[in-house]
């Protein structure tokens, strides 16, 4: 199984809204609504933002929202903090009944 | 709230064998998955595999089967996973996860919450 393909690295200035893609296949991301998409700060364990594709848990701002479109899904940050600065990662579940996760993408706050 | 805790770092030589181990404290144990997910140093997140306690049901990533058994203690709340076989390419912070499962179904695709994290080295 391989990694979902992420972009490396992003980047906005405070207050704007950048959108981070996710793209698998027919297997995983778009065949599955469970799309989850997780943050990390360095050297912290990742923290759940969004799960099957657009639900937040609680207590996670809805400046961070999701979408999914055939095998692409998205995370769209708005109004960008420098708190946001960090690795973002998707994960989906796949076909064989296995997870898989993105490669990862920074995200820099200028 | 359901809490991960996991044993602390290794160092292990290459050939030899880690079990590490994740305790449950807050929560039902028995209905959800566990995960265990790696991370090695400056790269991204790799899944290896789940255990369901309730059934002992078991998955693996194809790239860990053989090498990777994941199991579930629910008299303690405790899931472990061991890796047998280690080279230097498996030093890496291994986490647990919780994920959400009713049984052997999906309720929703979330991992959370995570464990702390252990730090497993792999030299000669």
């Amino acid at each position: 199984q391989s990694a979902l393909t992420q972009p490396a690295s992003v980047s906005g200035s405070p207050g704007q809204s950048i959108t981070i893609s996710c793209t698998g296949t027919s297997s995983d991301v778009g065949g599955y609504k469970y799309v989850s998409w997780y943050q990390q700060h360095p050297g912290k364990a990742p923290k759940l933002m969004l799960y099957d594709v657009s639900n937040r848990p609680s207590g996670v701002s809805n400046r961070f929202s999701g979408s999914k479109s055939g095998n692409t899904a998205s995370l769209t940050i708005s109004g960008l903090q420098a708190e946001d600065e960090a690795d973002y990662y998707c994960n989906s579940y796949t076909s064989s009944d296995t997870w898989v996760f993105g490669g990862g993408t920074k995200l820099t706050v200028l | 709230q359901v809490q991960l805790v996991q044993s602390g770092a290794e160092v292990k030589k290459p050939g030899s064998s880690v079990k590490v181990s994740c305790k449950a404290s807050g929560g039902t144990f028995s209905s959800y998955a566990f995960s265990w997910v790696r991370q090695a140093p400056g790269q991204g997140l790799e899944w290896m595999g789940r255990v369901i306690p309730m059934f002992g049901s078991v998955k693996y990533a194809q790239k860990f089967q053989g090498r990777v058994t994941i199991t579930a203690d629910e008299s303690t709340s405790t899931a472990y996973m061991e890796l047998s076989s280690l080279r230097s390419e498996d030093t890496a912070v291994y986490y647990c996860v919780r994920v959400d499962y009713r049984g052997v179904i999906i309720n929703a695709g979330k991992f959370d919450p995570w464990g702390q994290g252990t730090l497993v080295t792999v030299s000669s």
